[in-house]
């Protein structure tokens, strides 16, 4: 059975850091490419990130490219969301969510979604 | 503003027939598959859709999705309260070399 679980979030004040973490477990960690997808209090979703199956490949949506690093442990089964220089409009619940196929680009699992709010 | 557009909103009445729009352009609904997520009041979302009309194993058949160019749309059949929710399609973009999704459609069942 597939779980992933979002760790990490809590309240930062504007300018700070922080790291989430998502854990996968029921399926082979390494043979997927994996998000993150954000979503600011009663706003819709936004996506934010994406690493490769191997960790290799990575982009960002342009809102927060420059300020956050995706990577990816296989050996742990976990991957990563590095948040640095947030801002208030950081601020939001965010989901991990599994690739399921590369080219169709669809999210067939998702975290139950952590929430980070940046705040002074 | 999202990259796609889909109406803030829509009302239908118990057993009848819904449908969302999706609106894009061709470096997202027009070059590459649509998926569609379903989200209930306070939980994570759950794909509804994938490859622009495919059932995920799970998912009711009153639920079912087309394609033509670069707008996408959802029609959910016998429309149930539980059906009450917010819709999200999404596609990966080329330009943007991410996933965009559109703003939401929030399903109202009278």
């Amino acid at each position: 059975q597939v779980h992933l679980v979002e760790s990490g979030g809590g309240v930062v004040q504007p300018g700070r850091s922080l790291t989430l973490s998502c854990a996968a477990s029921g399926f082979t960690f390494s043979s997927f490419g994996m998000h993150w997808v954000r979503q600011a209090p009663g706003k819709g979703l936004e996506w934010v990130a994406i690493i490769s199956l191997d960790g290799r490949n990575k982009n960002y949506a342009d809102s927060v490219r420059g300020r956050f690093t995706i990577s990816r442990d296989n050996s742990q089964n976990i991957f990563y969301l590095q948040m640095n220089s947030l801002r208030t409009e950081d601020t939001a619940v965010y989901y991990c969510a599994r690739e399921e196929g590369f080219v169709i680009k669809n999210f067939d699992y998702w975290g139950q979604g952590t929430l980070v709010t940046v705040s002074s | 503003q999202s990259v796609l557009t889909q109406p803030p909103s829509v009302s239908a009445a118990p057993r009848q027939r819904v449908t969302i729009s999706c609106s894009g352009s061709g470096s997202n609904i027009g070059s590459n598959a649509v998926n569609w997520y379903q989200q209930l009041p306070g939980k994570a979302p759950i794909l509804l859709i994938y490859f622009d009309n495919r059932l995920p194993s799970g998912v009711s058949d009153r639920f079912s999705a087309s394609k033509s160019g670069t707008s996408a749309s959802l029609a959910i059949s016998g429309l149930q309260s539980e059906d009450e929710a917010d819709y999200y399609c999404a596609a990966w973009d080329d330009s943007l070399n991410g996933v965009v999704f559109g703003g939401g459609t929030k399903l109202n069942v009278l």
